[in-house]
Order: C-alpha cells, then sequence, then structure tokens
C-alpha cells in the first residue's frame, strides 16, 4: 500500500482555471504538508497542517488554498492558475509536529503545467 | 536555519563507497543535520540525521565533525539504483517541520 498517495499525477490545465490536488495518507499521521518544486528544482514549503490545523502557512498567494477535512487528507485548491504555478507539488506526512527527529514521507508528486 | 554546502555531482562506481560531504559551518548547537535523497520523478525519501554524535541505519551511515561544522553521508556499497540528488539540510526544533530543499548533490552511480 502507498503510504502518501496523491492525484492526480499530471494535470494539465488552462490559465485561469480552478483546479484540485488530493493527498491522503494511511501512516496514522498527523501532520500533513505541501511542498512546490519548480522548473530549478528548489523545493519549497507551502503549508502544513497538524491534526487538521494550520500550523505553517508560507508566502503563499491567496489563490492557494488547503483543506484538510480530517488528518489523513489534505488537499491543495489553486483558484485561477497562472502560468508561474507550473511545478512539481509534493505531498507529505509525519508523525508530529515538532521538527526535531521528525521524517518526512512524500507523495511521488503532481505534475502541473498550465498553458 | 543554517546555510548548507553541497559539491553538484560526484561520480561512484557500482560496489563502492560513495562518500557525500556537506558543510554547513553556521549550524547551532540545536540543529540537527537531515539527509534526504531524490530519485527521478519520485518524491524525496528520508535517509538517516542526527544530532552530534554519528548515526547508521540500514540505507547509511552520516559522520558529522566534532565541531559540527561538516558531515559526510556514506552508502556504503553504492548500487545503479542510488543514483539521485541527495540532500543535506539543517533543521531546528520548531512548530512544524521547514525542512527547506537547497541544491543538493546529484550522484551517479556508474556500472
Amino acid at each position: 500500500d502507498t503510504a502518501v498517495s496523491q492525484t492526480p499525477k499530471y494535470l494539465v490545465t488552462q490559465m485561469g482555471n480552478d483546479k484540485s490536488i488530493k493527498c491522503e495518507q494511511n501512516l496514522g499521521h498527523d501532520t500533513m504538508y505541501w511542498y512546490k518544486q519548480d522548473s530549478k528544482k528548489f523545493l519549497k514549503i507551502m503549508f502544513s497542517y497538524n491534526n487538521k490545523e494550520l500550523i505553517i502557512n508560507e508566502t503563499v498567494p491567496n489563490r492557494f488554498s488547503p483543506k484538510s477535512p480530517d488528518k489523513a487528507h489534505l488537499n491543495l485548491h489553486i483558484n485561477s492558475l497562472e502560468l508561474g504555478d507550473s511545478a512539481v507539488y509534493f505531498c507529505a506526512s509525519s508523525q508530529g509536529a515538532k521538527a526535531t527527529n521528525e521524517k518526512l514521507f512524500f507523495g511521488s508528486g503532481t505534475q502541473l503545467s498550465v498553458l | 536555519d543554517a546555510k548548507t554546502t553541497q559539491p553538484p555531482s560526484m561520480d561512484c562506481a557500482e560496489g563502492r563507497a560513495a562518500n557525500l560531504p556537506c558543510n554547513h559551518s553556521t549550524i547551532s548547537g540545536n540543529e540537527y543535520v537531515y539527509w534526504y535523497r531524490q530519485i527521478h520523478s519520485q518524491g524525496p525519501q528520508y535517509i538517516i540525521h542526527g544530532l552530534k554524535n554519528n548515526e547508521t541505519n540500514e540505507m547509511a551511515s552520516l559522520i558529522i565533525t566534532e565541531d559540527r561544522k561538516s558531515s559526510t553521508l556514506i552508502l556504503p556499497h553504492a548500487t545503479l539504483r542510488d543514483t539521485a540528488v541527495y540532500y543535506c539540510i539543517v533543521q531546528i526544533e520548531t512548530s512544524g517541520s521547514r525542512l527547506t530543499f537547497g541544491e543538493g548533490t546529484q550522484l551517479t552511480v556508474n556500472p
């Protein structure tokens, strides 16, 4: 069974559209994350939720809205997509919320292409 | 969080040990050293982490210098499947993991 699964794997869409990426983890972890990897391969954190509560919200446009219906799911909704949103988005989870001694488990990524 | 410096690329022969260096000269006393790797088209994978002492697990060994200003990740018997980008990260304990991935080292294991 896949520990952290995200769908879809590929997403091609037009500028201005609204899209969602879903993430689910079956590890029983309390914390989930969204990371963005740009074309230069830098991986940056966007959001983190601990038990459905937002604990990290980096400088991300308001068009990006995470939603956590329960601690096993963290979805990412993006409004009014722009060309610069094209990237690979990774979902991750960890057992707790403190950074120390936390291993992050990543999903396989969603390649978003905005045309 | 302290900044890390890694060589952009390294090569290693299959079956030999791969030693990946990382400099973190501004590391503070409560920052851990983490290593992750990213195989092409996959999500990053945790390898190992440590604070002061050397660490070993089923994947690798982590050697941290006594002054903690540098560390080395050792893959004892590299295989072709170890070809990946390896990230060295220093992380302070905080509310929520804010792992910041740098450019990493592209390790290529050659047959």
